[in-house]
C-alpha cells in the first residue's frame, strides 16, 4: 500500500489568494512529481525533484512553483490563484531499486478557483 | 522523446465480455511500461508493470498485457469483466530519466 499524502482533497478559494498544496511520502524516494490533470483528460507532468534541493520544471508551463527542503515533503504553491487554475493536482514518488521503478500517487487535490 | 498513445478515449463492453485497452509507445531507448487505473475522485493505481523477461504480465484482479517490442504496443486485456472494472485506465512509460509519460487514458465502461 503506497504511503504518500496530499492534503486537502478538496479546495474552493477565491481568486488571487495564495495556497499551498501538500504532499508528503513515508517512503523515503528519492524521486517525487507533481501531474495536473483535467477531467477526462490526459495527467501533465508540471514539477519533478530528483532529491533534496533539486526541482525542476516539467513539460506543461505552469505558473506553480515547488520546494524539496525535506525527502518526504514536496509542497506546490500557487502565489496568486486564478480560475484558469482549477484542475486536480497529482503528487507521485518513485525509488527505481531493483524491479521497483513504478510511481506511487497520492489522492490527489482537486483545486477550484472562483 | 518518448509517447504513449491510447488510440480507444472510451470502451463500453457488457459485463462477463473480454476487453481489450490499446497501448501503443514509442521511445529510442529501453522503456519500462505501466498500466495504472484511476476510479473517480482518486489518485492512479498501478494494474501492472513490465520491466524485462516474460512479455506477459499479469495482475492480480485478472487483467494481463503483453509487450510487443516490434510493433512497440503493451495492450491490455481481461477476459471477462465486471461492473467493478469500470474506471479509467491510463497506460505509461519511463526509462532511464524516470519521467513518466501518461498516455491519454481509456474510459472504461461495463454494462449491465
Amino acid at each position: 500500500e503506497a504511503d504518500i499524502y496530499q492534503t486537502p482533497r478538496y479546495l474552493v478559494i477565491g481568486t488571487g489568494k495564495k495556497i499551498t498544496l501538500e504532499c508528503s511520502q513515508t517512503m523515503g524516494h528519492d524521486k517525487m512529481y507533481w501531474y495536473q490533470q483535467d477531467p477526462g483528460m490526459e495527467l501533465h507532468l508540471i514539477h519533478y525533484s530528483y532529491g533534496v534541493n533539486s526541482t525542476e520544471k516539467g513539460d506543461l508551463s505552469s505558473e506553480s512553483t515547488v520546494s524539496r527542503i525535506r525527502t518526504e515533503h514536496f509542497p506546490l504553491t500557487l502565489e496568486s490563484a486564478r480560475p484558469s487554475h482549477t484542475s486536480q493536482y497529482l503528487c507521485a514518488s518513485s525509488e527505481h531499486k531493483g524491479r521497483s521503478t513504478e510511481a506511487f500517487f497520492g489522492q490527489g487535490t482537486r483545486l477550484t478557483v472562483v | 522523446a518518448q509517447s504513449v498513445t491510447q488510440l480507444d478515449s472510451q470502451v463500453p463492453v457488457f459485463e462477463e465480455a473480454p476487453v481489450e485497452l490499446r497501448c501503443n509507445y514509442s521511445s529510442s531507448v529501453s522503456v519500462y511500461l505501466f498500466w495504472y487505473v484511476q476510479y473517480p475522485n482518486q489518485g492512479l493505481q498501478l494494474l501492472l508493470k513490465y520491466l524485462s523477461g516474460s512479455t506477459l504480465v499479469e495482475s492480480i484482479n485478472g487483467f494481463e498485457a503483453e509487450f510487443n517490442k516490434s510493433q512497440t504496443s503493451f495492450h491490455l486485456r481481461k477476459p471477462s469483466v465486471h461492473i467493478s472494472d469500470t474506471a479509467e485506465y491510463f497506460c505509461a512509460v519511463t526509462s532511464g530519466t524516470y519521467k513518466y509519460i501518461f498516455g491519454t487514458g481509456t474510459r472504461l465502461k461495463v454494462l449491465a
